[in-house]
């Protein structure tokens, strides 16, 4: 059964600090992993992931793949209370003529001011 | 371009009864998929479909639960006699083709009472 694992499940910083979230997967046919953000509503996208080693950077936030652990990480640095949200990482792959994404838990930061 | 539009945004239903729920994919998207997610759990998948066809519902009980998405109007789930495990967000997502980044509706909360 594919599936997608994601650690912490909860964490909760201070501004300012740095967070690393993990996610590692186990699927079979795996074409990308992405990561999203849920506030209280709609999962919003934040990076696709396909080739391993390349960051992927927009502001304070990077993500990188790692093909041979089959892992992800997505970094945070200086968090604010505006990046408190359920961090999702998700895996896209193909299975019998289907194509899907396949959702880890999620991780609850919560940044205290 | 409106994003991904589902309604109604709350449902209460009692045991029993039907829940329709509607999503309306972006502008141009062909492939929809639908979600479900419980309260400290991730986004499971259910179905994804195009035009007049059902391409994978894997994920969706086969019983009690379908999903169309017709040539004309938006796509929609149908749970018939509901009970009170089928409470949680549903999360419809759409995508112009496959690449596996899927933009998701702010989501529908249904309530079994």
């Amino acid at each position: 059964e594919d599936k997608v694992v994601q650690s912490p499940l909860s964490l909760v910083v201070h501004e300012g600090d740095t967070v690393t979230l993990n996610c590692s997967y186990e699927v079979t046919n795996f074409r990308s992993l992405l990561w999203y953000k849920q506030e209280k509503k709609a999962p919003t996208f934040l990076f696709m992931l396909t080739s391993s080693g390349i960051e992927k950077k927009s502001g304070r936030l990077s993500s990188i793949l790692d093909k041979k652990e089959l892992s992800s990480i997505l970094n945070i640095t200086a968090t604010q209370t505006g990046d408190s949200a359920i961090y999702l990482c998700a895996v896209y792959l193909t299975q019998g003529g289907s194509e899907k994404l396949v959702f880890g838990k999620g991780t609850k930061l919560t940044v205290n001011p | 371009n409106a994003g991904v539009m589902q309604n109604p945004r709350h449902l209460v239903r009692r045991r029993g009864q039907e829940a329709r729920l509607r999503c309306s994919p972006m502008k141009g998207h062909s492939h929809v998929y639908w979600y479900r997610q419980l309260p400290e759990e991730g986004l499971k998948f259910m179905v994804y479909l195009q035009k007049e066809n059902i391409i994978d519902e894997s994920g969706m009980p086969k019983e009690r639960f379908s999903a169309e998405f017709p040539k004309e109007g938006p796509s929609i789930l149908r749970i018939q006699q509901v009970v009170r495990g089928d409470s949680a967000a549903y999360f419809c997502a759409s995508s112009p083709r496959l690449t596996g980044e899927l933009f998701f509706g702010e989501g529908s909360r249904l309530t079994v009472l």
